[in-house]
């Protein structure tokens, strides 16, 4: 069975900090792709950024940056210099075609931004 | 951009109601997927769909049916509503090919079954 775990139901941080949310999974596959997504008060889930397992280099998206060690198999999201829109809670999440391109999420992380 | 809408965004229903939940997208995908939201269990998968009239369980498809007649629209159903439904359900969809896309979710309904 396909598994990902997030290990942190909640997070704070300072507005300009940084954090990271942890987030680990487990699969037999080699051929996956990973991502993190945002769901804000309204509800609206949307993608952040993703990242292929085929891929050692680490994807980045403006103030949002992952730490992938597929061995390992953890992918972490970092937020840097948070702002206040970031407050949200943010869903870690695998798929991969064998499965039918369906999605396996973690039980999220709730973030904090602080003023 | 891409529109995943859901026909409601709050509903209240009574036990032993049949339920419908509506999902529509306007981007020509072919696969849809139910989930359901619950407060430390992120999002569970009910059903999916990769074509009209096909569908497949997800790892929760007890007490729920769904329906796909045309390609935009997928309908979550709840043939006797109970209220350990209660919850919030989002619907999503993908492309079958474009996996590294992930997949553009609808706004969510929360529904509560009193």
């Amino acid at each position: 069975a396909q598994t990902v775990t997030q290990s942190q139901p909640e997070m704070s941080v300072q507005e300009a900090e940084t954090v990271t949310l942890s987030c680990t999974y487990d699969t037999s596959e080699n051929n996956y792709y990973l991502f993190w997504y945002k769901q804000p008060p309204s509800r609206q889930m949307i993608l952040v950024i993703r990242q292929e397992a085929y891929k050692q280099q680490n994807a980045t998206e403006n103030r949002f940056s992952v730490n992938f060690q597929k061995a390992a198999k953890s992918f972490s999201l970092k937020i840097s210099d948070s702002q206040l829109g970031d407050t949200a809670m943010y869903f870690c999440a695998f798929i991969f075609k064998a499965a039918g391109n369906k999605l396996t999420f973690g039980g999220g992380t709730r973030v904090l931004v602080k003023p | 951009d891409v529109k995943v809408t859901q026909s409601s965004r709050y509903l209240v229903k009574r036990t032993g109601e049949k339920v419908f939940l509506e999902c529509v997208q306007d981007m020509d995908h072919e696969n849809m997927f139910w989930y359901r939201q619950d407060p430390g269990l992120g999002l569970r998968l009910i059903y999916f769909s990769y074509d009209v009239k096909m569908k497949e369980k997800g790892d929760i498809p007890e007490g729920y049916s769904v329906s796909r007649e045309k390609k935009e629209r997928f309908s979550l159903i709840l043939e006797s509503a109970s209220t350990n439904q209660t919850s919030m359900y989002l619907c999503a969809s993908s492309f079958q090919t474009a996996t590294a896309s992930g997949a553009f979710f609808g706004q969510g309904t929360r529904l509560t079954v009193v």
